[in-house]
């Protein structure tokens, strides 16, 4: 079985544009989730989806959006770059609702804002 | 406010010694508890994890042990090995969901030959 996969694996952009970052789950995980990984914060959650829906949300602002189409590939949106959102971005797929199941991550998008 | 603390942000031992992870949570509603390893260029890989109704839990050469009470929990790697020199990270949820994890910031174990 195919792992998670992220695309693009590295992307420069500069301050104020917006980038979009995708990633395709394990084949039948309808759960993606997003993480972002700062060597200052550690990993930080960003949101979730299941079944096309957000269903749980972090602490970023507005500018971080995200979305998941109905074969559970989830795309995760950033706009009006800082400076501060050069990161390695993490998604990750479980099977299930919730509970008992761990989650299997990508190999990440490395994100540099010039 | 970090709610999942990794004190040590290194740690090296030797092979075939014991490696002790450690991490600390200050939200009691954390239920379920999760150690992943993360190499470099890599995504976080699952390695071993504990619900709070156990204080242990073991896979093979991984064990890890939750005190709650404390609201502490460590990994135990033995023997260790150099393939284990990774960055760890601890991660915690609630409500029995694994979808939102909380994780710690890192401990890089370096295990030297």
């Amino acid at each position: 079985k195919a792992g998670v996969t992220q695309t693009p694996r590295y992307l420069i952009k500069t301050r104020g544009q917006q980038v979009t970052l995708s990633c395709s789950p394990i084949s039948g995980h309808r759960s993606v989730s997003w993480y972002q990984q700062t060597p200052g914060q550690g990993l930080q959650f960003l949101f979730e989806y299941f079944s096309e829906t957000q269903r749980n949300k972090g602490n970023f602002p507005g500018r971080f959006s995200g979305r998941q189409f109905s074969n559970s590939r989830s795309e995760m949106n950033v706009s009006t770059l800082e400076l501060g959102d050069s990161a390695l971005y993490l998604c990750a797929s479980s099977s299930q609702a919730g509970g008992g199941e761990t989650q299997y991550f990508g190999p990440g998008t490395r994100l540099l804002v010039l | 406010d970090q709610q999942v603390k990794q004190n040590s942000p290194s740690l090296s031992v030797q092979e075939g010694r014991i490696s002790i992870l450690n991490c600390d949570y200050t939200n009691s509603m954390f239920d379920y508890f999760l150690w992943y390893k993360k190499y470099p260029a890599e995504g976080p890989t699952f390695l071993i994890s504990i619900s709070s109704i156990k204080d242990k839990n073991e896979d093979g050469r991984f064990t890890v042990f939750l005190n709650k009470s404390a609201k502490h929990l460590s990994l135990h790697i033995v023997p260790s090995q150099p393939g284990d020199s990774a960055v760890y990270f601890c991660a915690a949820s609630r409500g029995g969901s694994n979808y939102k994890l909380t994780f710690g910031k890192g401990t890089l174990l370096t295990v030297n030959p």
